[in-house]
């Protein structure tokens, strides 16, 4: 089974960048059976699609954070990760890191999140 | 504002059902069978219940099932039971443009 381990993140200030890792254990990123995204949650709110990206390293972003959010994948540490530049108060949230089917329409396991807060 | 709209509270007491709506468009929902539900409970990940509209994960009680009309999935939850009490959230498919779009969540309280 699947298990994923996000590192990074904690308390950053406006304008920052946001670099987060994920670590799969009990699989390979470079399964053909998964795609590998980042999805956060804002506090007492929703869940938000980030990013997601294939072994084959390409990316797919949600349109409204593409310019500023970079997704990637590192085989040799079977891991991926996301930078999120130019923050501000409103990417303060729980970001998970999850494994998805091949076509990347479900979220089958879940990291267990790493709290990022943007403030000043 | 998420882009699928589900009631904030719903609530039911044990061993009846309760029905859980989650209404998108004709662009999400409406055009692709990717419709899955999450339950999350407080301070936890989410975890996946039902995708594909109506499959469920090996593990997930078959009192959960889930259903689709036009642009409007169901999440039912029969037999409720004390640990079902948890936040649930719908996702769709959206397009190549727009990916994998989120419900606003639904609070289902066991009476």
């Amino acid at each position: 089974q699947l298990q994923l381990q996000e590192s990074g993140a904690g308390l950053l200030r406006p304008s920052q960048t946001l670099s987060l890792n994920c670590v799969v254990s009990g699989g390979s990123v470079n399964s053909g059976a998964n795609s590998w995204s980042w999805i956060r949650q804002a506090p007492g709110k929703g869940l938000q699609f980030i990013a997601y990206i294939y072994r084959n390293g390409i990316p797919f972003y949600n349109p409204s954070l593409k310019s500023r959010a970079t997704i990637s994948l590192d085989t040799s540490k079977n891991q991926f990760s996301l930078r999120l530049t130019s923050l501000t108060a409103a990417d303060t949230a729980v970001y998970y890191c999850v494994s998805m089917n091949i076509v990347a329409t479900t979220a089958d396991s879940w990291g267990q999140g790493a709290q990022v807060t943007v403030s000043s | 504002q998420s882009a699928l709209t589900q009631p904030p509270s719903a609530s039911g007491s044990p061993g009846q059902s309760v029905t859980i709506s989650c209404t998108g468009t004709s662009g999400d929902i409406g055009s692709y069978n990717y419709v899955s539900w999450y339950q999350q409970h407080p301070g936890k990940a989410p975890k996946l219940m039902i995708y594909e509209v109506n499959k469920r994960p090996s593990g997930v009680p078959d009192r959960f099932s889930g259903s689709k009309s036009g642009n409007t999935a169901s999440l039912t939850v029969s037999g409720l039971q004390a640990e079902d009490e948890s936040n649930y959230y719908c996702s769709s498919y959206a397009g190549s443009n727009n990916f994998l779009v989120f419900g606003g969540g639904t609070k289902l309280t066991v009476l």
